[in-house]
């Protein structure tokens, strides 16, 4: 079965710095699909980046970016400068296999990120 | 505008009552999901359909109904069977995977935050 871990529950940084965001992924497939979303305090999450498992090549998207590790099961994400917009709950998730029924996503618990100014 | 609409935001509802909540996508998405979400916690599903008139359970079902008549809509009922219905509900939609390869993002409304009084 598919599970998706965010071991960090928590995260406090000052603006401007730097900051990564874990998340560690099981899965016996060997095609599936991880995702990034952000929930900001709003409560809709907002889609980010989608990253299939044959597409190790780490992606940048202005100060975020995901570093893919098969290797160490890990999808991670880092932002760069960060701000206090940035503030919200992150979550990974994964899907499984190429011919998922229902698109069904298995999501972490996700990680909260305070930035403070 | 192409998205989600979820109604109300905010329901209060008394022990022993039903009550919907409304989801509607001009997406043209065929798949549909309702997540439930407590204080803290990641997503659970409720219950998907993957097509018009057709619906399966995910993990928490029970003390749950939907209804897919239509293509934009899924409406959730929160029965008096549910236990513990205060939390915070999530409607998304997605590309159904089974049509296409892969696995697709989900797109999520602005959710309905349910309180039992």
């Amino acid at each position: 079965a598919q599970k998706v871990t965010q071991a960090q529950t928590e995260i406090s940084v000052v603006e401007k710095e730097d900051v990564t965001l874990d998340c560690v992924y099981e899965t016996r497939d060997t095609t599936y699909y991880l995702f990034w979303y952000k929930q900001p305090p709003s409560g809709e999450l907002v889609f980010l980046i989608r990253r299939n498992s044959f597409d190790e090549q780490n992606e940048i998207s202005g100060r975020y970016s995901w570093n893919f590790q098969k290797s160490t099961s890990s999808f991670n994400f880092t932002i760069t400068a960060s701000q206090v917009v940035d503030s919200a709950v992150y979550f990974c998730a994964l899907s499984e296999g190429y011919n998922n029924a229902g698109n069904m996503l298995t999501f972490g618990g996700g990680t909260r990120l305070m930035v403070k100014p | 505008d192409g998205g989600i609409t979820q109604s109300p935001k905010y329901l209060f509802r008394k022990e022993g009552q039903n009550v919907t909540l409304s989801c509607e996508q001009n997406l043209n998405h065929d798949a549909m999901y309702w997540y439930r979400q407590d204080p803290g916690q990641g997503l659970r599903l409720i219950y998907y359909s993957q097509i018009v008139n057709d619906f399966q359970k995910g993990d928490i079902a029970e003390g749950y109904s939907v209804s897919r008549e239509k293509k934009e809509s899924f409406p959730l009922t929160v029965t008096s069977a549910q236990k513990n219905p205060t939390a915070f509900y999530l409607c998304a939609s997605s590309i159904d995977a089974p049509r296409t390869s892969g696995a697709w993002e989900q797109f999520f409304g602005p959710g309905t935050r349910l309180t039992v009084l």
